[in-house]
Order: C-alpha cells, then structure tokens, then sequence
C-alpha cells in the first residue's frame, strides 16, 4: 500500500492570511494528484487536480507539485471562514483508486 | 448535469445482518469507486467497477461485494455486518477508469449496533 501523508492539525490561521497545507507521498511514480476539502458530516468536494510539476492556481487556491521531493501542497489565499474544513490530499495509484491522507483539519480565526 | 447520488443516507443495522447501499454515477460517467472512511480518517478504496466488472479491489474481505448495472449505477452489499463496519460510506464516478477527476456522492452513514 503506497502511502501519503499528511499533518492532521489543527492547522489555525487568521483570517484574511495565507494557509499553506502539505502532503507528502511514498510512490515515486505516481503521476496524478488531488486535494479534496470536505466539511464536517459532509463527503469529500474535489477543489484542485495537479499532474504536472510546478504550480496550478484556481480563484484562491494554488496547487503546488514537486516530483523530485515527492511532495505536494495547497495554498488558500485571503483564507475566509467558510474555507474551515479538513483538507484532504489523494494520489491515484494504478487506474483505480486513489490513496488518501488522513487530511488535516483547517480552522481559519475571524 | 446530474451529480452522484446515494441512497439511503443513513442506515443503523445490527451486527450479522447484510446491508446494500446504492450509488447512481454523474451524467456521462462509466465508471463507479466505492470508499469507506472511518471517522478521522481518509477515505480507503474498496472497489472499482467498470462496464459492469470489477476493476480492482483494496484490502476488504470477500463479504464486501458490488455489482454495476448497465446504466452505471452501483451497488456495494456488505455480508455478516461486523461493528467496524461502521463508516461512512463514499461512491465516486469518473468519466473512465484512469481518466480524469473522482467525484463523490454525499455518502452513506452505516452504524453497526
């Protein structure tokens, strides 16, 4: 079982203020890449996809991916209330499923 | 466009029982995963299905099964209900297998008493 990592949190951020969350992975070659943000009692909600090196940026969010290091990360900018959830980071392995952190929880302050 | 949908949203069976919980795909998706996330945890892949075949399969006992019907909807039936059973329970749907983005169902609460 490939394995992706990520610190559980809390992660507490003041509003208004950049919140950067990471993620790190164990199989060299995975190529496909995921952060999903899910809300209290609620189901996952994909809100970025990277599959290339570098940076992807949608609205607020930037998706960071390094290869090299084997690491990716999520940047929210100008973090709002509504953006406290837990995070949660996936990398597809195979073509069939995808292999999760156990997320980090994001609480931004107002 | 349609999303996924799931059915029932919530589900409280005793231990030994068999449970079937159901997943429609998102309009133009032909492919169905099924997730348990147990609380504090990331979701743990189960199955695939894909044109009605099983398309990989994670570390769950013979006693999780699914099927995928023509229209892509999925099943997952869980046999002899143990209490660890208790999860919530994630379908996705994807466009094709190993193609683009997973995106989940609301999901299916099951306590096991």
């Amino acid at each position: 079982q490939k394995e992706v990592e990520q610190n559980s949190g809390p992660l507490s951020v003041p509003e208004g203020a950049i919140a950067s969350l990471n993620c790190t992975y164990s199989d060299r070659g995975s190529q496909s890449f995921f952060w999903y943000r899910q809300y209290s009692g609620k189901s996952p909600e994909l809100i970025m996809s990277i599959y290339s090196n570098g940076d992807k940026e949608d609205g607020r969010f930037t998706a960071q991916l390094n290869k090299a290091s084997q690491y990716v990360s999520l940047l929210i900018r100008d973090s709002q209330p509504s953006d406290s959830a837990t995070y949660l980071c996936a990398v597809r392995e195979g073509a069939q499923k995808l292999v999760f952190g156990q997320g980090t929880r994001l609480t931004i302050n107002p | 466009e349609t999303g996924v949908t799931q059915s029932p949203t919530h589900l409280i069976k005793t231990r030994g029982q068999q449970v079937t919980l159901r997943c429609s795909s998102q309009s133009g998706h032909n492919t169905v995963s099924w997730y348990q996330q147990a609380l504090g945890q990331g979701p743990q892949f189960i199955f695939q299905y894909y044109r009605e075949e099983e398309n990989g399969r994670g570390n769950f006992p013979p006693r999780f099964s699914g099927l995928q019907f023509p229209n892509y909807s999925s099943e997952l039936n869980v046999n002899a209900l143990e209490l660890d059973d208790s999860a919530l329970y994630l379908c996705a749907s994807s466009f094709s297998i190993g193609l683009g983005e997973q995106y989940f169902g609301p999901g299916t609460r099951l306590t096991v008493t």
